[in-house]
């Protein structure tokens, strides 16, 4: 079955710092990449498409410049949180459909748990 | 806002009991929907589909039905066995841009 690496599983950084979260799709190409994030007890919310050779497109309410998102190739996207505050602790996780047809499951990474003090 | 919703935030089930979680959703645009399920510090798993020309989708102990007018659709897992307790989540989607989720419901079942 497909299978999408998300790496690091966790991280612990300092206020003011950055951190990037890669995706990487193993074993098919993933022209597009979706990251969510998730609240404790919460849905996954949407932040943004990755898409790539072109411009990611975020969802209403999520700050582009916060959030970085670079799909460098079909199997990379990353995701870098910029100046990171304690607010942005939460759990972030990527997804990317391995069919054509928008009738397509996601396959999800095993998430990244973020941590800032 | 939230176009999907999973009102029930748990459900325990005995083994070998049929469990039945239930998903509704507000968008009338959505035509893909899916079940995931989750473990603890992993990504959800897709677990069973369905698009909108179709009222139900069997895979196995799954089973999932869907009624669009009254837009909902339910998960029924029978029997249900203690490796099937984790956290479910329904999704809906309309194209590759809209893939909404519940909240979740964790289900337990008890041996």
């Amino acid at each position: 079955g497909a299978v999408v690496s998300q790496h690091p599983s966790w991280v612990i950084c300092k206020s003011g710092t950055s951190v990037k979260i890669e995706c990487r799709s193993l074993d098919f190409q993933a022209t597009t990449m979706f990251w969510y994030r998730q609240f404790p007890k919460q849905s996954l919310m949407l932040m943004a498409t990755s898409n790539e050779g072109s411009k990611a497109t975020y969802e209403q309410g999520v700050e582009k410049d916060k959030f970085l998102i670079n799909h460098a190739s079909l199997t990379l996207s990353t995701l870098t949180v910029t100046s990171a505050h304690p607010e942005d602790s939460s759990f972030y996780i990527c997804g990317a459909p391995t069919g054509s047809s928008y009738n397509s499951p996601l396959h999800f990474g095993n998430g990244t748990r973020l941590t800032v003090t | 806002d939230q176009q999907v919703k999973q009102n029930s935030p748990s459900l325990s089930v005995q083994e070998g009991r049929i469990s039945i979680l239930n998903c509704d959703y507000t968008n009338s645009m959505f035509d893909y929907f899916l079940w995931y399920k989750k473990y603890p510090a992993e990504g959800p798993t897709f677990l069973i589909s369905i698009s909108s020309i179709k009222d139900k989708n069997e895979d196995g102990r799954f089973t999932v039905f869907l009624n669009k007018s009254a837009k909902h659709l339910s998960l029924h897992i029978v029997p249900s066995q203690p490796g099937d307790s984790a956290v479910y989540f329904c999704a809906a989607s309309a194209n590759y841009n809209d893939m909404r989720f519940g909240a979740g419901t964790r289900l337990t079942v008890k041996p």
